[in-house]
């Protein structure tokens, strides 16, 4: 069974990047969609992009300048690096495998 | 961006009785496929998003059928009958039209 797990950083300071990885078993990343979508304190959802199973990327545009997903395919990870975070960055954010599969959230705070 | 409308943003109900969340889209969802690309999830208190339907009414794996959805290209009803105490949390509807993929506000069931 596929399961994902994200690990990184619950507290990063203002300006500073954030840094997060999904590690995936189960399945390869080599196949399929693999994403990230944060929470954000209420209830408001927001999709930030993804790399494909050829390695391609897409993202939010409201967060181009900013972000960049990458993967290692021999550790089966992917990774999430989002640049010069402010406090509205403050979320939980999920990793997931298309829309079925989902890693179970890491609280991040951005703080000084 | 596509901006997805949910109704209401909170609802409560019997256990039992049926409860009905209403998503409306600024855009069509009817894809040039054919599909109407419109997803639900929910999210119960502590847990991962949950995908329950895709396509707008395909039932994902391993959901109860009290779920249900419907809709035209533009306005979506997802149907819950004899709701159960496991049906606590967020109901989202998401699109994946188009990037970027986004998600309604979020509906919050809770039990009388």
């Amino acid at each position: 069974e596929v399961q994902l797990q994200e690990s990184g950083p619950g507290l990063v300071k203002p300006s500073q990047s954030l840094s997060l990885t999904c590690s995936v078993t189960g399945y390869s990343i080599t196949s399929n969609y693999w994403g990230w979508i944060r929470k954000f304190p209420g209830n408001k959802m927001e999709w930030m992009g993804y790399i494909s199973y050829s390695g391609s990327t897409s993202y939010n545009p409201s967060l181009k300048s900013r972000i960049s997903i990458t993967r290692d395919t021999s550790k089966n990870q992917f990774f999430l690096q989002l640049n010069s975070v402010t406090t509205e960055d403050t979320a939980t954010y999920y990793c997931a495998r298309s829309d079925t599969h989902w890693g179970q959230g890491v609280m991040v705070t951005v703080s000084s | 961006d596509i901006v997805l409308t949910q109704a209401p943003l909170s609802v409560s109900v019997t256990p039992g009785e049926s409860a009905s969340i209403s998503c409306r889209s600024s855009k069509s969802l009817l894809s040039s496929k054919g599909i109407t690309s419109l997803y639900w999830y929910l999210q119960r208190p502590g847990k991962s998003p949950q995908l329950l339907i895709y396509q707008m009414s395909n039932l994902a794996s391993g959901v109860p059928d009290r779920f249900s959805s419907s809709g035209s290209e533009t306005d979506f009803t997802l149907k819950i009958s004899k709701v159960e105490t496991e049906d606590v949390g967020v109901y989202y509807c998401g699109h994946r039209l188009e990037y970027p993929y986004t998600f309604g506000a979020g509906t919050k069931l809770e039990l009388k």
